[in-house]
């Protein structure tokens, strides 16, 4: 069983719109959840972190985290066409083997302008 | 330097043949981590490094793949007697403190391995 989940998209929302990004992990333990940004061809940038309940909020992204139902999201406000990338969820799992970020495998954005 | 770097960007290698892959942190970053990255797929953890040692290697697909970070600086990744499966983009990541994954991890840009 995949321990981070994503819908694969591809998400299409118009400029200007609220893009929602959904995510869900399976450990009941992990405590610290990140939101990365990779555009085509590139490497993965860090966009959000989020480690307590509720929501945090960085401008036009609100991370959204609920560890009683182990779901995080990731909104975007008046989307643009330059946030059209594949997003990240991102999950510290601990185990006897040690501490890992488990990725999961994206979800592509669409902006249409 | 300004960022995390990786050689060669790109490798073209025939089934059999070894590669190394080279990966250059951010100054001064404790924490090193490496990761695979099939096409379509989120990166996979294949090993973590805090300093020179190497703390969980549990992400290593076989005992083909093996990395070291003799200095506490850069590493490399070696993949003997390469595979078709072999390929894919192999990332490496920094980080500043010693909290394991919990630090927020710079990537690097990344090498594209291609097996023929």
């Amino acid at each position: 069983q995949k321990e981070v989940e994503q819908n694969s998209g591809p998400l299409s929302v118009p400029e200007g719109a609220i893009a929602s990004l959904n995510c869900t992990y399976s450990d009941r333990g992990s405590q610290s959840f990140f939101w990365y940004r990779q555009y085509s061809g590139k490497s993965p940038e860090l966009i959000m972190s989020i480690y307590s309940n509720g929501d945090k909020e960085d401008g036009r992204f609100t991370a959204q985290l609920n560890k009683a139902s182990q779901y995080v999201s990731l909104l975007i406000r008046d989307s643009q066409p330059s946030d059209s990338a594949t997003y990240l969820c991102a999950v510290i799992v601990i185990s006897q083997a040690g501490t890992a970020l488990i990725f999961g495998k994206g979800t592509t954005l669409s902006v249409s302008s | 330097g300004a960022g995390v770097s990786q050689s060669p960007r790109y490798k073209v290698a025939k089934r059999g043949q070894d590669v190394a892959l080279r990966c250059d942190p951010i100054s001064g970053h404790v924490s090193l981590f490496w990761y695979q990255q099939a096409l379509g797929q989120g990166p996979e953890f294949l090993t973590y490094f805090q300093n020179e040692a190497q703390l969980d290697k549990s992400g290593l697909p076989s005992d083909r793949f093996f990395a070291e970070r003799p200095e506490g600086s850069v590493s490399t990744l070696k993949i003997q007697r390469t595979q078709q499966e072999d390929s894919a983009v192999y990332l490496c990541a920094s980080s500043l403190e010693t909290s394991g994954s919990t630090d927020t991890q710079y990537f690097g840009p990344g090498t594209r391995l291609t097996v023929l």
